[in-house]
């Protein structure tokens, strides 16, 4: 079956300072790739996304990208606030499966400090 | 457009009670799914719904029911809530289109004691 795997928290970073959050995955066919972020006390947003392999997906000046070769998409920005500061989700949805589900890594807390 | 709302936002049972969590799409989605959060497990799907009228199980499905009697609800039941059913409870509803993509109601915190 389908699974994710991203590093374990608590990541502790200066402001300023480069994120790195990994995440791998294994999968059947071809899935797409999201990151969603929870902020503290809400729900899941969509950070961003993306379908095929090379695919990069970016927003807020997070950036991930689609690394088929090594079943990657490891999550990156430049220069961190403190209101980046939130729990990260990895996850995988086989678009062409029953459902379309998601399948989720286990949530990376970051937690950025003035 | 509200998007994907929930209720109620908190809620505390004791054993053996039953409850119903509301979620409601504004925006026309025909999927929808229930999730629930436990620490350090991220979420994991109970049960889903591709359209108005069906509904399929999840990842997690004992000890919940659901129904979809209209396309923009869905409801969550527990019939005999269990300590083990203390959770924060998710909703999401799916674009449709190339690239589906799941978006998420705000959330329900349930404590069964």
């Amino acid at each position: 079956g389908n699974s994710v795997t991203q590093m374990e928290g608590p990541v502790t970073l200066s402001e300023e300072a480069f994120l790195t959050i990994n995440c791998t995955y294994t999968a059947t066919g071809y899935p797409s790739l999201f990151w969603y972020v929870q902020y503290p006390g809400e729900g899941l947003q969509l950070l961003l996304k993306a379908t095929k392999a090379d695919d990069k997906g970016s927003n807020k000046g997070f950036e991930a990208t689609y690394r088929k070769e090594t079943t990657s998409f490891h999550l990156e920005k430049g220069s961190v606030q403190v209101s980046d500061s939130a729990v990260y989700f990895c996850a995988l949805s086989d678009q062409e499966a029953a459902g379309n589900k998601l399948t989720f890594g286990g949530g990376t807390r970051v937690l950025v400090k003035p | 457009n509200a998007g994907v709302t929930q209720t109620p936002k908190f809620r505390v049972l004791k054993t053996g009670q039953s409850m119903t969590l509301l979620c409601a799409q504004d925006m026309n989605h025909e999927y929808m799914y229930w999730y629930r959060q436990d620490p350090g497990m991220g979420l994991r799907l109970i049960h889903y719904s591709v359209g108005e009228g069906t509904t399929a199980k999840g990842e997690v499905p004992d000890g919940y029911n659901v129904s979809r009697l209209k396309k923009q609800n869905f409801l969550l039941g527990l019939e005999s809530a269990a300590p083990s059913q203390t959770s924060v409870y998710f909703c999401a509803s799916q674009t449709g289109g190339a690239v589906k993509t799941q978006y998420f109601g705000p959330g329900t915190r349930l404590l069964v004691l």
